[in-house]
């Protein structure tokens, strides 16, 4: 199993431009979960998905979108890209009830110049 | 809303030593508590994950304690080794946050030889 898989792993974007983050798992869990992490600041929830077809916002979600494409993946999109928005990317995923918790990606290392 | 405190931020120690890491939160109806690692440049790995109705879990040289209460976690790491160097991070879930993870800052180990 891979767990849960994160593309890119790098990106370089200018301010305005958009892109989106993919992330794909492995172990048929029903919840998704993108989060930041930003020196001095720690780690916070953007956006996540309970299950598949619903998605809601997290603490900081504004200037992103998510997509819950299927059960597997959950994709995150920039639409104009600012400096704010450089940080390092997590995508995690979860099943209610279990005693093992969110498995986290790899993360994407983003910056926007 | 859950706010995460986690003390040491730092701590350096001799090879072989005793730690005790400490995380407190202000919100005690939590669903559970994860404690995770996450060396450089990394993403996270789940160390344990302790359900509310527990008072404690172990894995290894790992021990983790809850007292939902007071509102206080403590991950126990017995014999450190250098291997143990990593930023160490505590998140408790749910309360009004059902399955939505708060992180504390972390604790940053370092185990010389």
């Amino acid at each position: 199993n891979a767990g849960v898989t994160q593309t890119p792993k790098f990106q370089v974007l200018k301010t305005g431009q958009s892109m989106t983050l993919q992330c794909a798992q492995d172990m048929n869990h029903n919840s998704m979960y993108w989060y930041r992490q930003d020196p001095g600041m720690g780690l916070r929830l953007i956006y996540y998905s309970a299950s598949e077809g619903t998605t809601d916002k997290g603490e900081v979600p504004n200037g992103y979108n998510v997509s819950r494409l299927n059960k597997r993946e959950f994709s995150l999109r920039l639409e104009s890209a600012a400096p704010s928005q450089t940080s390092v990317y997590f995508c995690a995923s979860s099943e209610v009830d279990t005693p093992w918790g969110q498995f986290f990606g790899p993360g994407t290392r983003l910056t926007v110049l | 809303k859950q706010e995460v405190t986690q003390i040491p931020a730092a701590l350096s120690v001799p090879e072989g030593e005793n730690l005790v890491l400490n995380c407190s939160f202000t919100d005690s109806a939590i669903y559970n508590l994860q404690w995770f690692r996450q060396d450089p440049g990394k993403g996270l790995t789940s160390l344990l994950l302790i359900q509310s109705s527990q008072r404690e879990q172990t894995s290894g040289r790992l021990n983790a304690s809850l007292d939902k209460s007071s509102g206080r976690s403590t991950l126990y790491i017995a014999a450190s080794q250098p291997g143990d160097s990593a930023t160490y991070l505590c998140a408790p879930a749910g309360g009004t946050s059902y399955g939505k993870l708060t992180f504390g800052q972390g604790t940053i180990l370092t185990v010389h030889p």
